[in-house]
């Protein structure tokens, strides 16, 4: 079975400023890492996914991720988050040999202020 | 190319009645997840379709069932509904329902159980 722990469940942070989410994930098999983003009243969009590779990941929004298998660990950073960043963010893991059964953590609020 | 359409997108019901989901995936998808997202578990898989078959399964009682058509759509019904069952309803699909693919999610089913 895996878990995923998200230890933050509210990160309020100024706009401009640099962010990072922390994920931590358990599994006794080889997992697949996403990160989900879910905005008010919207369902999940994926934001990156670790998939093999490097084990930097970035997103097409500035985002990026890094799988780090010793700390089992998958935290996600920007440089400088803007307003529209405000949303909870998922991380979440499978198992590389199974099919599509997401284990989420229990998610991080964004929260961009001025 | 459409996304991931769920109807209805509220629901209100009474403890004891049934209720049914539906959602219809990404043109060309195969694979269809259900997940039930609440403040207090978070999001839990539910189950997994594919070619008409379930495929995976959740830790859900015996109330909780689905199915897939010949065209990939795919309900979900809940019967002698709980209060507990208040939650979103999530509906994604994929391609083929591999490990390392993109989960495309639905706007979600709002229900309300009274």
């Amino acid at each position: 079975a895996q878990s995923v722990t998200q230890l933050d469940s509210q990160v309020p942070v100024f706009e401009e400023a640099p962010v990072e989410l922390r994920c931590n994930y358990s599994s006794s098999v080889s997992v697949y890492l996403f990160w989900y983003v879910q905005y008010p009243n919207q369902g999940l969009q994926l934001l990156l996914k670790y998939l093999s590779g490097s084990t930097l990941v970035e997103s097409i929004n500035g985002f990026e991720a890094e799988f780090n298998k010793s700390q089992t660990s998958f935290h996600l950073r920007k440089p400088s988050v803007h307003i529209s960043d405000t949303a909870e963010y998922f991380c979440a893991v499978t198992p590389t040999g199974g099919g599509n059964k997401l284990t989420f953590g229990t998610g991080t609020q964004l929260k961009v202020e001025l | 190319k459409a996304g991931v359409t769920q109807t209805p997108r509220y629901l209100i019901k009474t403890r004891g009645q049934q209720v049914t989901l539906s959602c219809s995936p990404i043109s060309g998808h195969r694979s269809v997840s259900w997940y039930q997202q609440t403040p207090g578990q978070g999001l839990q898989f539910l189950f997994e379709y594919f070619s008409e078959t379930q495929r995976n399964k959740g830790n859900f009682p015996g109330r909780f069932s689905g199915r897939q058509f010949s065209n990939s759509r795919s309900e979900m019904n809940v019967s002698t509904l709980e209060l507990g069952d208040s939650a979103l309803y999530l509906c994604a699909s994929s391609s083929s329902g591999g490990a390392s693919e993109t989960q495309y999610f639905g706007p979600g089913t709002r229900l309300l159980v009274l």
